[in-house]
């Protein structure tokens, strides 16, 4: 069965620090993989879309890497604002492509 | 676009009590899901629907029945609430399997 594992649980930076969020995966065989951000009582916004065959995909000051062989995908945020505080959900794609297994997240703080 | 929309936002029920969640998409999407998010447990899939038309179950069905009533509507309805079935439920979407899920806004639902 399908588990996937964020690490850390939280953590806190000050602004204008890069930083890495880390997702693994127990099982290889992955349609593609989804990082999405989740605001405290709203619902998840997807951020960024990486297919199996792909090794990562950018959006402004996010990048997200994956390497299917080891089970990982990282999310580098730069430059990171305190706008950028929220719960960060990395999700995978079963290879049926019919669910997404989510990983119970990351809350990051980011302090002016 | 309204991108995908979900009534009621919250609802307190008591044990035994029935209801219906809505959720609609004006996206033109062929696959519609329903999610739900417990703590400590993440976001879990009970029901999907690749197509107009198909519904499957997902990882935990026990409890709720689903129904397509066209493209852009999928239901998720509990017949006789629990406990167990407090939770916040999300409803999303995509072109198809492959593709991005765009989430609701979610429903938060106590059943007392």
């Amino acid at each position: 069965k399908q588990e996937v594992t964020q690490i850390p649980a939280a953590l806190s930076v000050p602004e204008g620090e890069n930083l890495v969020l880390n997702c693994s995966f127990t099982d290889s065989a992955i349609y593609n993989l989804q990082w999405f951000r989740q605001d405290p009582g709203k619902g998840l916004t997807s951020l960024l879309l990486i297919q199996s065959s792909q090794r990562e995909q950018t959006s402004g000051r996010l990048n997200a890497s994956l390497d299917k062989s080891s089970g990982r995908s990282t999310l580098y945020i730069a430059a990171s604002q305190p706008g950028d505080s929220a719960t960060y959900l990395c999700a995978v794609n079963n290879q049926a492509g019919t669910a997404l297994i989510f990983g119970k997240g990351t809350t990051l703080s980011v302090s002016s | 676009n309204a991108g995908v929309t979900q009534t009621p936002k919250f609802q307190v029920l008591k044990t035994g009590q029935s209801m219906t969640l809505q959720c609609a998409q004006d996206m033109n999407h062929n696959s519609m899901y329903w999610y739900r998010q417990d703590p400590g447990m993440g976001l879990r899939l009970i029901y999907y629907s690749a197509s107009e038309g198909t519904t499957d179950k997902g990882e935990v069905p026990n409890g709720y029945n689903v129904s397509r009533l066209n493209k852009r509507e999928f239901s998720l309805r509990l017949e006789s609430a629990a406990p167990s079935q407090t939770s916040v439920y999300f409803c999303a979407s995509s072109l198809d399997r492959r593709y991005e899920q765009y989430f609701g806004p979610g429903t938060r639902l106590t059943v007392t």
